[in-house]
């Protein structure tokens, strides 16, 4: 079975605080994927990368960074965290066009 | 632009019933559909998905989706439902690299 693993499922952090969000996926997959789940809005796409030290924006890239220096490492930095991004973060990876496998998701909640 | 719209945000049946969710998208190229499923305190979970071929896909736990190329529509159906469907549903349409959601649907199936 595929494993995506995500680092933390809650996490509090003070605002202007420096976030960094961990995701491991171990299927050697090319692409992995960061999004913010908001109720109502379902699942916007903030980062994705397609390779390794490869990235690409999303529809909401602002606010965050991202790091791929391995391929089963994909991390998402909030560089001062503000509190309108308190939101629930997943995390994501796949191959060529299959769907997407999810981890489970850190909530974060900015304070 | 690439667009998935969910019209049903809420949707209440009670045990047996059929359900029927709909989907609609916009995107100019060949599309690749996929239907998500989260179950309360769940991952993400792939329900089914299209790509090419016979317009009506069969997933995991008796779904069922249709695609109707000129409706731009990719609706979720399933005959009957239970209790443990009560979840969060999500389509998505593939563009290049990333995916596009719809704002989702919350069923609650009544026992």
């Amino acid at each position: 079975d595929v494993k995506v693993t995500q680092s933390s499922r809650y996490l509090v952090k003070r605002t202007g605080e420096k976030v960094f969000l961990e995701c491991v996926q171990d299927m050697d997959h090319e692409n992995m994927f960061w999004y913010r789940q908001d109720p109502g809005l379902g699942l916007r796409l903030i980062y994705f990368s397609y390779d390794v030290k490869m990235k690409e924006k999303g529809d909401i890239p602002e606010g965050y960074s991202v790091s791929r220096e391995k391929k089963e490492r994909f991390s998402l930095i909030l560089e001062s965290a503000s509190t309108n991004q308190t939101s629930m973060y997943l995390c994501a990876s796949n191959r060529d066009r299959v769907g997407q496998y999810f981890g489970p998701g850190t909530r974060l909640t900015v304070t | 632009a690439q667009s998935v719209s969910q019209h049903n945000h809420h949707v209440i049946l009670s045990e047996a019933a059929s359900l029927e969710l709909g989907c609609n998208y916009s995107y100019g190229g060949t599309v690749n559909l996929f239907w998500y499923v989260q179950y309360p305190g769940q991952h993400l979970q792939l329900l089914l998905k299209y790509f090419s071929g016979d317009p009506l896909v069969k997933g995991i736990k008796g779904f069922e989706a249709e695609f109707i190329k000129s409706k731009f529509s990719f609706n979720l159906r399933k005959p009957s439902v239970q209790w443990s469907d009560t979840a969060e549903y999500f389509c998505a349409v593939r563009g290049t690299y990333k995916y596009i959601f719809g704002t989702g649907t919350r069923l609650k199936v009544l026992a």
